[in-house]
């Protein structure tokens, strides 16, 4: 198994530019989310999925859309980048139904630099 | 609701001696807590979890936490700390809105030879 891999791995940005971080899974989880990770604020949850089909916002939802038309891929799109948006970005996957016991399993990361 | 505070946003320790790094937790409903390593460029790696089996839970490298209702803590330990765990660790919990994972802020650890 890949287990969850995301790409692009880097990426610059000018303000304005649009663009999609791609992130899949290969272990038939249920469950996939997105994170953003900024220096002293750990890790934050943009949005999630608990299904193909199935998306809600997480804590820092503005500016980003999602949408999960496989169970394999949850790609999150970018509308109009801002310096703002300047971090780490970090896609997880966890089987769902057997809870939040479960493992969520994470991809390397897309780092971002916005202009 | 549910959230989690680390103590420490840098530690530093000595190659052998004990690693402790601390995290407290809120949650409404019983808590599935996490302990997450992220080596430099690197996602983040399961190091254990506690899932209410056993209150002493034991990871992988050596490390091991405690989860202590009483004091709503979940401490990471490991005796002998090596040059190889120099990392930022974050502490986690789940449980109030299913499988949604609250991180904390994260501790950076450095260890010196």
């Amino acid at each position: 198994n890949a287990g969850v891999t995301q790409t692009p791995k880097f990426q610059v940005l000018k303000t304005g530019q649009s663009m999609t971080l791609q992130c899949a899974q290969d272990m038939n989880h249920e469950y996939m989310s997105w994170y953003r990770q900024d220096p002293g604020m750990g890790l934050r949850l943009i949005h999630y999925s608990v299904g193909a089909g199935i998306t809600d916002q997480g804590e820092v939802p503005n500016g980003y859309n999602v949408s999960r038309s496989t169970t394999e891929d949850f790609p999150l799109r970018l509308l109009s980048a801002a310096p703002s948006q300047t971090s780490v970005y970090f896609c997880a996957s966890s089987y769902s139904r057997r809870g939040p016991q479960e493992t969520q399993y994470f991809g390397p990361g897309t780092r971002l630099l916005v202009l | 609701a549910q959230s989690v505070t680390q103590l420490g946003s840098h530690v530093s320790v000595s190659e052998g001696a004990l690693v402790l790094l601390r995290c407290n937790y809120s949650s409404s409903v019983p808590p599935y807590l996490f302990w997450y390593v992220q080596y430099p460029n690197q996602g983040l790696q399961l190091l254990l979890k506690y899932t209410s089996a056993a209150t002493l839970v034991k990871g992988i490298n050596g490390f091991e936490a405690e989860f202590k209702k009483s004091e709503t803590s979940f401490h990471l330990t490991k005796p002998s700390a090596h040059m190889s765990d120099a990392a930022e660790y974050f502490c986690a919990v789940s449980g109030t809105s299913g499988s949604r994972l609250t991180f904390g802020e994260g501790t950076q650890l450095t260890v010196n030879p």
